[in-house]
């Protein structure tokens, strides 16, 4: 079965430059997540969708940041403008459960973003 | 307001002893609470996930507790492998079951 797939895997970009990254979840996942992780810090939630539905995106700057994920299974995440403080690795999740219950995540490998 | 303490400093460990990591929040309830892993420039991989009403829960040489009481969860590797080596992540789920990360404890096995 093929894990969390995430292009690219590396991007380094100048500040107020645009900049977006894909993720495939794993066949038949429901539920997808994106995370921003710091150098040191834990995935911090960005955005979670229920199949094309964003049902938390609290977290997401939506002065910069979006993301879709219109049919329900791949999904892009865009920041524009970029900014120095948006050099994170950023995560993408998914889960086979949804509403609710307790799931097991299974993450990407990630795509580091530098922002120069 | 809501924390999540792992310590921030690395656990150095020689090979066979048990590793013990902790994992401490306050202003939470949670459902359940995850432990993962995760390796130098890749995503964090599950390992187990114990949930409230829970006290232990096992997987091969991996232990973890959970103490609703004293708001901790401990995790525990015995006899440890240097291929062990990693950063370990605790994880809450909050209410509406918002997956709350720590920041992670590095472990070190030297073999």
């Amino acid at each position: 079965e093929a894990g969390v797939v995430q292009s690219p895997r590396y991007k380094i970009i100048e500040k107020k430059q645009p900049v977006a990254f894909w993720c495939n979840p794993i066949s038949g996942h429901n539920t997808l997540y994106w995370y921003r992780q710091n150098l040191g810090q834990g995935p911090e939630l960005l955005i979670r969708y229920e199949n094309e539905e964003a049902v938390d995106d609290s977290q997401l700057p939506k002065d910069r940041f979006s993301a879709e994920r219109l049919k329900g299974v791949d999904s892009t995440l865009k920041i524009q403008p970029a900014e120095l403080g948006d050099s994170a690795v950023y995560l993408c999740a998914s889960s086979s459960l949804a509403g609710g219950r307790a799931d097991t995540q299974y993450f990407g490998p990630g795509t580091r973003l530098t922002v120069l | 307001s809501q924390k999540i303490e792992q310590n921030s400093e690395a656990l150095n460990i020689q090979e066979g002893k048990t590793a013990t990591l902790t994992c401490n929040y306050t202003n939470y309830s949670p459902a359940y609470l995850q432990w993962y892993r995760q390796d130098p420039g890749r995503g964090p991989v599950f390992l187990l996930l114990i949930r409230e009403n829970e006290k232990e829960k096992r997987k091969e040489r991996l232990k973890v507790t959970f103490d609703t009481t004293l708001k901790q969860s401990l995790f525990h590797i015995t006899a440890s492998q240097p291929a062990d080596s990693a950063t370990y992540l605790c994880a809450l789920a909050t209410g509406g079951f918002k997956t709350i990360f720590g920041a992670g404890t590095r472990l070190f096995v030297k073999a």
